[in-house]
């Protein structure tokens, strides 16, 4: 019960942004977004999280709606190392799905 | 800062032989956890240590796992006897107690391990 919907996988261009979305209708009012990534053969590694407003970090940009059924999460600028599954979390204990697998066009 | 350490990084066994896979979190974090990867899929927890004390072993297939973390630091989990579903990659992080970060948690690079 990962208590989340993400496309299983995506294409981006180099270089562009990649717009990644997670749907999370359950969610409760305490509830925290998280996103991690998992780079082939290393652990997930954090990337940001939110709980109503929008947040940027150094690595992304984190969009919450309003009625916080969704969220996307932005890398502005796409590179060949932004290859990995992203995951989207939206409870304390964190439970993973199988996540996006975003590919990276050259 | 260093990461979490985990060793070793491959490891191969016939079924019905023990394995026992080790972590070392992040200094001065509390907390610690023990995933199950298998492949194609997300982490699966199996077992969350606060300090020294188990918080939530209930995905922990008690028969044959088992975890310590005698000196609220590092952690073994061992498997015994290992089955041909136990390949997988063991992931071990950690994460601090402070406020919201306390669920920001922070993984090592996991020991893959094959049973054969």
């Amino acid at each position: 019960d990962a208590k989340t919907t993400q496309p299983t996988s995506m294409d981006c261009a180099e270089g562009r942004a990649a717009n990644l979305p997670c749907n999370h209708s359950t969610i409760s009012g305490n509830e925290y977004v998280y996103w991690y990534r998992q780079i082939h053969s290393q652990g997930p590694q954090y990337i940001i999280h939110g709980l109503k407003n929008n947040e940027t970090n150094e690595m992304a940009s984190l969009i919450i709606t309003e009625d916080r059924k969704s969220s996307t999460l932005i890398l502005p600028h796409a590179t060949l190392r932004d290859t990995a599954v992203y995951y989207c979390i939206v409870r304390a204990k964190i439970i993973f799905g199988k996540g996006t697998r975003l590919h990276i066009l050259p | 800062e260093a990461g979490v350490a985990q060793s070793p990084r491959y490891k191969i066994i016939e079924k019905r032989q023990s394995v026992a896979f080790w972590c070392n979190p992040i200094s001065g974090h509390a907390t610690l956890y023990w995933y199950q990867q298998i492949l194609g899929q997300g982490p699966k927890l199996l077992i969350q240590f606060q300090n020294n004390g188990v918080v939530d072993d209930s995905q922990l297939p008690k028969d044959r796992f088992s975890a310590e973390r005698l000196k609220g630091v590092d952690s073994t989990l061992k498997i015994q006897p290992a089955k041909l579903e136990d390949s997988a990659v063991y992931l071990c992080a950690s994460s601090s107690r402070t406020g919201v970060i306390k669920n920001i948690q922070y993984f090592g690079a996991g020991t893959r391990l094959s049973v054969l």
